[in-house]
């Protein structure tokens, strides 16, 4: 059972334009929410988060938005640039005692971004 | 502050050896997770350590196994290989809640 899904397996996008990223979960036991952008054969590299007491969350041209009645999540580059071209993974995370807290993964949006 | 570190960026092995995988945290992080990236499955958790202790552990056979030393850095040891071992292993720290901060990775391959 997927509990963090990505739906668009890919998304073109034209520079200077927004890029939209979305993302679903079904664990109400979520509580906080992260983006990663990830190049190949590197570590994902951390780009932005929300805590689900906020709906939303803005740094430099990366703002995170969380609908928590709808159980989704989204990602605006504005404006977007060619090195923004990577795999974008949504993670969660909830507290699973003891202070752990688990990252699960969605499976990834490639975003391609054309000069 | 340096990056998480982890050793070494690449392995090839043979079915039914083990092999060991380590990872150096960012300094002043106790908290390092181990995660497994496959085409077909994404990034999957494996476990995560904290002051030694293994804190979570995720769905995997019990030939994954891990540790982690008093100086927060970590090891994964997986024992009998299949060829579905196959996969870039990635270690991450964290200060506390939340946010894990990524290595490079490991790319093994079992022949």
């Amino acid at each position: 059972d997927q509990q963090v899904k990505q739906n668009s397996p890919s998304l073109s996008v034209q520079e200077g334009r927004i890029s939209i990223l979305n993302c679903d979960y079904t664990n109400s036991m979520f509580d906080y929410f992260l983006w990663y952008k990830k190049y190949p054969a590197e570590g994902p590299t951390f780009l932005i988060s929300i805590s689900s007491i906020k709906d939303k969350n803005e740094d430099g041209r990366f703002t995170v938005f969380l609908n928590k009645s709808a159980k989704h999540l989204s990602l605006h580059i504005v404006p977007s640039q060619p090195g923004d071209s990577a795999v974008y993974f949504c993670a969660a995370s909830a507290s699973t005692g003891a202070g752990s807290y688990q990252l699960t993964f969605g499976k990834g949006t490639k975003l391609s971004v054309i000069p | 502050k340096a990056g998480v570190t982890q050793t070494p960026r690449y392995l090839i092995k043979t079915r039914g050896q083990q092999v060991t995988l380590s990872c150096s945290p960012i300094s002043g992080h106790r908290s390092v997770s181990w995660y497994q990236q496959t085409p077909g499955q994404g990034l999957q958790f494996l476990f995560e350590y904290f002051s030694e202790t293994q804190r979570n552990k995720g769905n995997f056979p019990g030939r994954f196994s891990g540790r982690q030393f008093s100086n927060s850095r970590s090891e994964m040891n997986v024992s009998t290989l299949e060829l579905g071992d196959s996969a870039l292993y990635l270690c991450a720290s964290s200060p506390g809640r939340g946010t894990q901060y990524f290595g490079p990775g490991t790319r093994l391959l079992v022949l």
